[in-house]
């Protein structure tokens, strides 16, 4: 039973560039959780997604982000017009279930965006 | 006042110790409480769940301490292997998101 699948595993960018980061939940699981962590930060939680719906985005910068969960296919999270502050590792997450009632959720291996 | 908070660390211990690491939370209507771990430039896993009453898996004993806010990690005659960084999970309560801490290194020397 494959984990939860991201690449690309590496990315590097130009300032200006668009960055597509893609993730596969658990077989089985529908939600879908995005997070951005800095060297020697902690993990920030940045979005939310069922299948087809974006559930929280409160985490989202509010330009250049955004994210979504199609009915085929993996979750994309895309940065527009990356910037050298954009450079982070950018980890997904799934559950069987939605976290609101207190569920696991599961992580994928990253993708390191590095913005020249 | 970070909504979760640790101790950065790191903590240097003797293989054969046993160590505990400490987390508050900030928001009294916290509901869940995990400890994960990550290693160097990998993804965090799961380490386990907290309950009210609190649970053990193996050499690993977490509590949770509503009174004062508080969960730990109590980690029994440490392994080598052991060396990582514990991260503090709080589900803020009625919303979807996760707090996560920064993080506790912790270092088994042999």
């Amino acid at each position: 039973n494959a984990g939860v699948m991201q690449n690309p595993r590496h990315l590097v960018r130009r300032r200006g560039q668009e960055a597509r980061l893609r993730c596969s939940p658990m077989k089985g699981h529908s939600h879908v959780y995005w997070y951005r962590q800095l060297p020697e930060e902690g993990l920030k939680f940045m979005v939310y997604l069922q299948k087809e719906n974006i559930i929280d985005e409160s985490g989202m910068p509010k330009e250049r982000f955004s994210a979504e969960f199609p009915k085929e296919g993996p979750s994309i999270l895309r940065i527009q017009q990356v910037v050298r502050g954009d450079s982070a590792a950018y980890f997904c997450a799934s559950s069987p279930n939605g976290l609101a009632g207190g569920g696991e959720q599961y992580f994928g291996p990253g993708t390191r965006l590095t913005v020249t | 006042r970070k909504e979760v908070e640790q101790d950065p660390g790191p903590f240097n211990v003797p293989e054969g110790a046993t160590v505990a690491f400490n987390c508050t939370y900030s928001n009294s209507a916290s509901q869940s409480f995990f400890w994960y771990r990550q290693d160097c430039r990998k993804e965090p896993k799961l380490l386990m769940s907290v309950y009210s009453s609190g649970n053990e898996d193996g050499r690993f004993t977490a509590q949770l301490n509503r009174a004062s806010q508080y969960i730990s990690l109590l980690i029994r005659d440490s392994k080598l292997s052991d060396s990582a960084t514990y991260l503090c999970v709080v589900n803020r309560a009625g919303t979807y998101k996760y707090i996560f801490g920064t993080g506790t290194r912790l270092k088994v020397l042999a």
